[in-house]
């Protein structure tokens, strides 16, 4: 079993829906949970950043954790073209190196 | 401030040639990893430096070497280039403290390399 499962997708949606993007993990020592967004043929950038359970609100998107069912979730309102990209889940155990543990991605695609 | 720049951005490679890929970030960052992202597989830790003179494996270091004799410099060596390291390699550094607060990585765009 992978430590961290994601959809690959794709997914598909038009201009203004809201997308649910979710992460599924194996190891309940996960302290941080991350989103990165990667636009085609760019690095990965940090999109939201919780610690332990709850939710975080950052514009249209909200990060959401759920660590008693060991799930993670990405919630964008209001899609834009813009937002087409691949969704990255992260997460760590924290500590000195605090390396990062990656899912696969989903790549997702907002139609005007 | 230019962050993270990985060079070269493209590479094609024979079966037993080697290569160095360069990194260099102009933030001060103490930490530095290698990554390599294949399709579906998302990003896989190679190797990663928690300062100068200072290295680790990651997830996957079988084929590669790096060294840290600066802050700013961490290149990856594949030595005896296979088809299995077609990928694109990307390289990020991190503040320590920032990376505990934000979990924040920040990336270069990317070398893509192809064995063939």
């Amino acid at each position: 079993q992978k430590e961290v499962e994601q959809d690959p997708g794709p997914l598909s949606v038009p201009e203004g829906a809201i997308v649910s993007l979710n992460c599924t993990y194996s190891n309940s020592a996960f302290q941080y949970f991350m989103w990165y967004r990667q636009y085609s043929r760019k690095g990965p950038e940090l999109l939201m950043y919780t610690y332990s359970s709850g939710n975080k609100e950052d514009g249209r998107f909200t990060a959401q954790v759920d660590k008693s069912s060991k799930y993670i979730s990405l919630f964008i309102r209001d899609s834009q073209p813009s937002d087409s990209a691949t969704y990255l889940c992260a997460m760590s155990y924290g500590g000195a190196t605090n390396k990062l543990i990656f899912g696969t991605g989903t790549l997702l695609a907002v139609q005007p | 401030n230019a962050g993270v720049t990985q060079t070269p951005k493209f590479r094609i490679l024979k079966i037993g040639q080697s290569m160095t890929l360069q990194c260099t970030q102009d933030m001060n960052h103490n930490y530095m990893y290698w990554y390599r992202q294949d399709p579906g597989m998302g990003l896989k830790l190679i190797y990663y430096s928690v300062g100068a003179g200072i290295t680790d494996k990651g997830e996957v270091p079988n084929g590669y070497n790096v060294s840290r004799s600066t802050t700013e410099d961490f290149p990856l060596r594949l030595e005896l280039a296979a088809p299995s390291q077609t990928s694109v390699y990307f390289c990020a550094s991190s503040d320590a403290n920032g990376l505990a607060e934000t979990g924040e990585l920040f990336f270069g765009e990317g070398s893509r390399l192809t064995v063939l």
